[in-house]
């Protein structure tokens, strides 16, 4: 089984702040993907960033950056110098594969961050 | 490209109604996702389609049902709902259905059931 724990529910920063969301994942998949996506007021999820399980790579884009560490069943994603624009409930998610073989995706349930001008 | 399309996007049914959702992919996609996403469950996945055919299914009961036609476009149907189910549906679509597919998210249809 699949599960994704975001344990934080809410965050607030001021802006200008850096702030890191924490992502947890369980796994016996050998091969699976995370992402995190943003889900701003208007409602429609955006995808951020995907990674591959052989993948460990850090990775940076501008203000964001992701941090995969598998021996910790970890990714979590920090944004440096938050901006108002950043406030939205982050989801963290994990792709594996249903007995049948094909794509599951699972979500956590999300880190609301709030950005204080 | 167009990017993924609910509709409608508000309905407002009673209990016992039923209600059917719709969702046309990116054109090109052939994979279609629905999820339920409620303030105290977060986003739940309920079914995936591709080539017209369920490849997956989440833990929702018979009410919840789909289907995917040849052009891609996919509906889901909810028979006799409760209250418990008022959510905000949203459908993703994706190229193939291989895991690793970034999904691309629909707007949503917020269902509230009185």
């Amino acid at each position: 089984a699949q599960k994704v724990t975001q344990a934080q529910t809410e965050i607030s920063v001021v802006e200008k702040e850096d702030v890191t969301l924490d992502c947890v994942y369980e796994t016996r998949d050998t091969t699976y993907y995370l992402f995190w996506y943003k889900q701003p007021p208007s409602g429609e999820l955006v995808f951020l960033i995907r990674r591959n399980s052989f993948d460990e790579q850090n990775e940076i884009s501008g203000r964001y950056s992701w941090n995969f560490q598998k021996s910790t069943s970890s990714f979590n994603f920090t944004i440096t110098a938050s901006q108002v624009v950043d406030s939205a409930v982050y989801f963290c998610a994990l792709s594996g594969l249903n007995s049948g073989g094909y794509q599951k995706v699972t979500f956590g349930t999300g880190t609301k961050l709030q950005v204080i001008p | 490209k167009a990017g993924v399309t609910q509709t409608p996007r508000y309905l407002i049914k009673t209990r016992g109604q039923q209600v059917t959702l719709s969702c046309s992919p990116i054109s090109g996609h052939r994979s279609v996702s629905w999820y339920q996403q409620t303030p105290g469950q977060g986003l739940q996945f309920l079914f995936e389609y591709f080539s017209e055919t369920q490849r997956n299914k989440g833990n929702f009961p018979g009410r919840f049902s789909g289907r995917q036609f040849s052009n891609s476009r996919s509906e889901m149907n909810v028979s006799t709902l409760e209250l418990g189910d008022s959510a905000l549906y949203l459908c993703a679509s994706s190229p193939t259905s291989g895991g690793g597919n970034e999904q691309f998210f629909g707007p949503g249809t917020r269902l509230t059931v009185l």
